[in-house]
């Protein structure tokens, strides 16, 4: 088991850039949650998709985000312009939710560290 | 709506003391609340899963216990030792079928030698 895998680990770029985070969730994972994590807000859950289809999007903070999952094992999470206070970890994870085994664990890639200058 | 609170937000404790970390939520009707490890650069790690029937769950030198009732959970490690020095963090899961967890602030923990 590969686990939660998230590309790139760092990504440093300019205020304006356009920034894309990537994530391969376990295989056989139905849910799939991005989360940011920063020293003042803690984790925070973006979005999350159940079935590659997103279900609440009430965390993105603004426009300039985005994310999709056009299949079971990739998904993408777009910054675009990126700003300063957008610096922060960007983890991915996934777990299986249905009604047999509603219980499973959340399992975390090991994130991307996004700086903005 | 709910919330997750983890006290204290920092804690230091000499090697081999038993030590109970705490966290809170503001709303019983959960279905499960998890405990996660995390060490400087890295992702979450779960550590247990305690699910709303149950009362604790146990592995190796950690036990975590669950009070619905009370909002309360614990998370007892015992004989710690330095590698055990990580954030902590408990999360609990809302009713619903998608696997949404709330994340307290975690405790951060250092075990000296």
């Amino acid at each position: 088991d590969a686990g939660v895998i998230q590309s790139p680990r760092h990504e440093v770029t300019e205020m304006g850039q356009e920034v894309t985070l990537r994530c391969k969730p376990i295989s056989g994972h139905n849910s799939l949650f991005w989360y940011r994590q920063t020293m003042m807000r803690g984790l925070e859950l973006l979005i999350y998709f159940n079935n590659n289809v997103p279900i609440d999007d009430s965390g993105m903070p603004e426009d300039r985000f985005s994310a999709k999952m056009p299949n079971a094992s990739f998904s993408t999470l777009k910054i675009q312009p990126s700003e300063p206070r957008d610096s922060a970890v960007y983890f991915c994870a996934s777990s299986f939710s249905g009604s047999s085994s509603y219980n499973s664990p959340l399992h975390f890639g090991n994130g991307t560290r996004l700086t903005v200058t | 709506k709910q919330e997750v609170t983890q006290i204290p937000a920092a804690l230091s404790v000499p090697e081999g003391e038993n030590l109970v970390l705490n966290c809170s939520f503001t709303d019983s009707a959960i279905y499960n609340l998890q405990w996660f490890r995390q060490d400087p650069g890295k992702g979450l790690t779960s550590l247990l899963l305690i699910q709303s029937s149950q009362r604790e769950q146990t592995s190796g030198r950690l036990n975590a216990s669950l009070d619905k009732s009370s909002g309360r959970s614990t998370l007892y490690i015992a004989a710690s030792q330095p590698g055990d020095s990580a954030t902590y963090l408990c999360a609990v899961r809302p009713p619903s079928n998608t696997g949404k967890l709330i994340f307290g602030q975690g405790t951060t923990l250092q075990v000296k030698p």
